[in-house]
């Protein structure tokens, strides 16, 4: 079964609102990853956040980890048109393989 | 550097046929990861492969095969097509163990008929 389970499965918001993205996993951690994957193509790395900490930041994406929840969100502000995509969190732990969860599907509205 | 390149992109076959897909992974790169993408599965772990051995493998059939070369091209194979394998497959490099982050190909979108 998946380790990470993205929740909502679909969100439909208006251009320039926040998004926020919610994973939760079931086993202890190394790390925890999100993707984004536009339509049928390959997964791109966003952001990578470690057991050890609590919030990360790259450009308009805030990342938050709350190990003794087993959850993480990520939450894009000022969302863009080209923010529309599949978001997926992953989850790895030690030398085991990456395991994603089923996906957040947003779009965002002009 | 040159991102991760999937061969062939786009590939129809019919039941029961064998079909091999293609991944060079970035340069420099000695991990290959390949994965499985569907509508109601979602992304499925197949296997990886570091430094041509296969270090983890998923929950799949023996149909579904891979193997590495030693300037870490990857390929998979696939036997005795189902239709059910009809599905976005997908391959990406990493540095290695220490370094986590997967840099994806496009992906081979594989049609079984």
């Amino acid at each position: 079964s998946q380790q990470g389970e993205e929740d909502p499965q679909a969100l439909s918001i208006q251009e320039g609102e926040n998004a926020t993205m919610n994973c939760s996993y079931k086993t202890s951690i190394n790390n925890l990853q999100w993707y984004r994957q536009n339509s049928g193509r390959g997964l791109v790395h966003l952001i990578l956040i470690r057991s050890n900490e609590r919030e990360k930041h790259s450009g308009r994406l805030r990342v938050t980890l709350d190990t003794s929840k087993k959850s993480s969100s990520l939450l894009i502000t000022a969302s863009r048109a080209a923010d529309t995509a599949s978001y997926f969190c992953a989850t790895k732990q030690g030398a085991q393989k990456l395991v994603f969860g089923q996906g957040t599907r947003l779009t965002i509205n002009p | 550097k040159a991102g991760v390149t999937q061969t062939p992109r786009y590939l129809i076959k019919t039941r029961g046929q064998q079909v091999t897909l293609s991944c060079s992974p970035i340069s420099g790169h000695r991990s290959v990861s390949w994965y499985q993408q569907t509508p109601g599965q979602g992304l499925q772990f197949l296997f990886e492969y570091f430094s041509e051995t296969q270090r983890n493998k998923g929950n799949f059939p023996g149909r579904f095969s891979g193997r590495q070369f030693s300037n870490s091209r990857s390929e998979m194979n696939v036997s005795t097509l189902e239709l059910g394998d009809s599905a976005l497959y997908l391959c990406a490099s990493s540095l290695g163990q220490a370094a986590y982050e997967q840099y994806f190909g496009p992906g081979t979108r594989l049609t079984v008929t």
